[in-house]
């Protein structure tokens, strides 16, 4: 079983649609990442969540850490094509602070226009 | 500033030979891990070193696989003799010990054993 655990796996939606995707943790989260990653290319940090309840939002993106039930969510809003992409979750579970994560299967997202 | 290089960006060989990857991690950075990736496994850690030291290697798959950091700005992942289900993105990443703990990642290797 995956210790990070991502739904949905696969996201299409209409140009203009909020979505939200969840990534959920069977171990207790010291810190949570969210990256995208466009096919062929490397992941590109969005944010990072530390605090139980923390709340961060770039451009319409916005990513929330509920730290009591181990799940993150990030919601988009108004989709455009270029937000098309695989989103991973990535959590330090081990409280490193340096960087070792364990990442979850990812969720592919696909923006009609 | 660079960011995490790695070469080369495609390899495409046959089973039996060998396979060298190799990453550039940013300047200052005293962590770098490997990952590969997969459709069927997703992500995962295969070793990871902290200056130039390797931590923990729990994740490389078989002795086909080694890495090394001879050095802090570069280091190899080679696979010997390569499999067909050796076929992934391989995935180098540099970090330092800090308050947010980010990865930065280069942009893969692809790997086809034929």
């Amino acid at each position: 079983s995956q210790e990070l655990e991502q739904s949905p796996q696969s996201l299409i939606v209409q140009e203009g649609k909020n979505l939200t995707i969840n990534c959920t943790s069977s171990k207790t989260l010291y810190g949570l990442y969210w990256y995208k990653q466009k096919y062929g290319e490397g992941l590109i940090f969005l944010m990072m969540l530390q605090k139980g309840g923390e709340e961060k939002s770039h451009e319409k993106i916005t990513a929330k850490l509920d730290e009591k039930k181990q799940q993150s969510s990030l919601h988009i809003t108004a989709s455009q094509p270029s937000h098309a992409g695989i989103y991973l979750c990535g959590a330090d579970i081990g409280g490193t602070s340096y960087g070792k994560l364990t990442f979850g299967q990812g969720t592919i997202l696909t923006v009609h226009p | 500033d660079a960011g995490v290089i790695q070469s080369p960006r495609h390899e495409v060989t046959e089973m039996g030979q060998e396979v060298t990857l190799r990453c550039k991690p940013i300047s200052g950075h005293d962590y770098l891990f490997w990952y590969r990736q997969t459709m069927m496994r997703g992500l995962e850690l295969l070793i990871y070193f902290n200056n130039n030291v390797p931590i923990d290697d729990s994740g490389m798959p078989e002795d086909r696989f080694s890495a090394k950091m001879p050095n802090a700005s570069f280091s190899t992942l080679k696979i010997q003799p390569s499999e067909p289900r050796d076929s992934a993105v391989y995935f180098c990443a540099s970090s330092f010990l800090g308050v947010t703990g980010e990865l930065f990642f280069g942009e893969g290797s692809r790997l086809t054993v034929l």
